[in-house]
């Protein structure tokens, strides 16, 4: 079954401190992977996007690796700010399907 | 414009009416997928268009639902005869490719609420 799974489902860290979200997927075929940000009530902002072949890849204080052996990434955020509050959602289309299969998200809350 | 624009942001409905929610894209973009997402939910995709084909519509959710972009720039999901499930967010989002493996950039959504 095509699954995208996150870990954990809510987090809260001081600002200024890092923070890592993990993701778990179980598409196939796979042929990239997305981190997105949503502020609630907004839609979702588009972070980095994996392909096979890229194990890290940085945005600013945001850094995804890929590991396509063991299906797995993460969402690296450093030196976190209040802004940062907000949902991290791991999608992961369906091989070269537009249809989207999402993750439940990470709820982040920055305090400050 | 600068982003994927969606009017209105806010819609409350009684049920049994009929609503429209207007998705104008980015200038150019040749994809345009509308996603649904229920409170606490990821999106559910609901129809995907290349200019003005509609390619995919097997997420609309029942015959109530259609979508249209006659020209291939703005987009129309109408939803018929409302009921309370279909409260929800209803966002747009638009692409630059035609692979539909491109980044997707998302509109702020339409919250529609039917009571």
């Amino acid at each position: 079954k095509n699954q995208v799974e996150q870990s954990p489902q809510s987090l809260i860290i001081l600002e200024g401190k890092n923070c890592t979200l993990q993701c778990n997927y179980t598409v196939s075929p796979f042929s990239n992977l997305r981190w997105y940000k949503q502020d609630t009530g907004r839609g979702p902002v588009s972070l980095t996007i994996m392909t096979f072949s890229e194990n890290t890849k940085s945005n600013g204080r945001y850094t995804a690796t890929l590991d396509a052996d063991t299906k797995q990434s993460s969402l690296h955020i450093t030196a976190s700010q209040l802004s940062d509050s907000a949902s991290y959602i791991c999608v992961v289309p369906r091989g070269s399907n537009y249809q989207l299969i999402w993750g439940a998200g990470t709820k982040l809350i920055i305090k400050p | 414009g600068a982003g994927v624009s969606q009017s209105p942001r806010y819609k409350v409905a009684k049920r049994g009416q009929d609503v429209a929610l207007r998705c104008d894209p980015i200038s150019g973009h040749v994809s345009l997928f509308w996603y649904q997402q229920a409170l606490g939910q990821g999106p559910e995709f609901l129809t995907y268009f290349q200019n003005e084909a509609q390619l995919d519509k097997s997420g609309l959710p029942s015959d109530r639902f259609f979508a249209e972009r006659p020209e291939g720039s703005v987009s129309t999901l109408k939803i018929q005869r409302t009921q309370q499930e279909d409260s929800a967010v209803y966002l747009c989002a638009s692409s630059g490719t035609d692979r539909n493996t491109g980044e997707l950039f998302f509109g702020e959504g339409s919250r529609l609420t039917v009571l």
